[in-house]
């Protein structure tokens, strides 16, 4: 079955350590995203990739970096300059091939990351 | 910049009864999209109905149905013959219009709304 995963599902980290969320995507999907999740919030963009070995900044892209070296992966790393990273991350596809997905974001279940 | 609003932190509905989502939204575009998603407890993001701004008639799908008043910037969701598996946390989303070919596009979100069905 095609679709995005996402690992681990619950992550914690130290404070002052680096951590790696991973998405993966079976979908032959062109555009990746990374979006993150506060109570009350909604979702936020945090950066996005429309295509490989190439990314943008999006609306919180602070102390997050990512990097698109193959098409079905869209890793995002939380750097120890990020000053509150507990939150619920979710990574996202989209696709420009299939008319009738177009404008359709397919989501993968999330990481919730938790600094002790 | 685009916002979009959620008034309703919470909502109940009985089973079986209808409820209504409000979700109203700022933009100087002309051309868009409106989305509802819905989140439930498994925290998995599920699309549930979108709407073209150009087009008039409004979008259904199933029991879902939107109301959307472009002048009032308005984009209300309405599910009919409510479900237990309808509890969830729903988040309307808009998305601008995009040309080129590129597949990218921008999500906006709303706060979010937690419907509760009860039995």
């Amino acid at each position: 079955d095609g679709g995005i995963t996402q690992s681990p599902k619950y992550l914690f980290r130290k404070e002052g350590q680096n951590v790696t969320l991973s998405c993966e995507q079976n979908l032959n999907h062109d555009a990746m995203y990374w979006y993150r999740q506060d109570p009350g919030q909604g979702l936020r963009l945090i950066y996005y990739s429309q295509i490989v070995n190439d990314f943008q900044k999006g609306d919180i892209a602070e102390g997050y970096s990512v990097s698109r070296e193959k098409k079905e992966s869209f890793p995002l790393t939380v750097t120890s300059a990020q000053k509150n990273p507990t939150a619920f991350y979710l990574c996202a596809s989209s696709t420009r091939r299939d008319r009738r997905l177009a404008y359709e974001q397919f989501f993968g279940p999330g990481t919730r990351l938790t600094v002790l | 910049a685009q916002t979009v609003t959620q008034s309703q932190p919470e909502m109940s509905v009985q089973e079986a009864e209808t409820v209504t989502l409000s979700c109203t939204y700022d933009t100087s575009e002309s051309n868009y999209y409106l989305f509802w998603y819905k989140q439930p407890p498994s925290r998995q993001m599920i699309l549930v109905i979108r709407q073209e701004a150009y087009k008039q008639q409004n979008a259904t799908e199933n029991r879902f149905s939107v109301n959307f008043q472009k002048a009032a910037k308005s984009f209300s969701l309405k599910i009919s013959d409510s479900q237990l598996g309808d509890t969830a946390m729903y988040f309307c989303a808009f998305m601008k219009h995009r040309s080129g070919g590129t597949s990218y596009g921008k999500l906006t979100f709303g706060q979010g709304t937690i419907l509760t069905v009860h039995p």
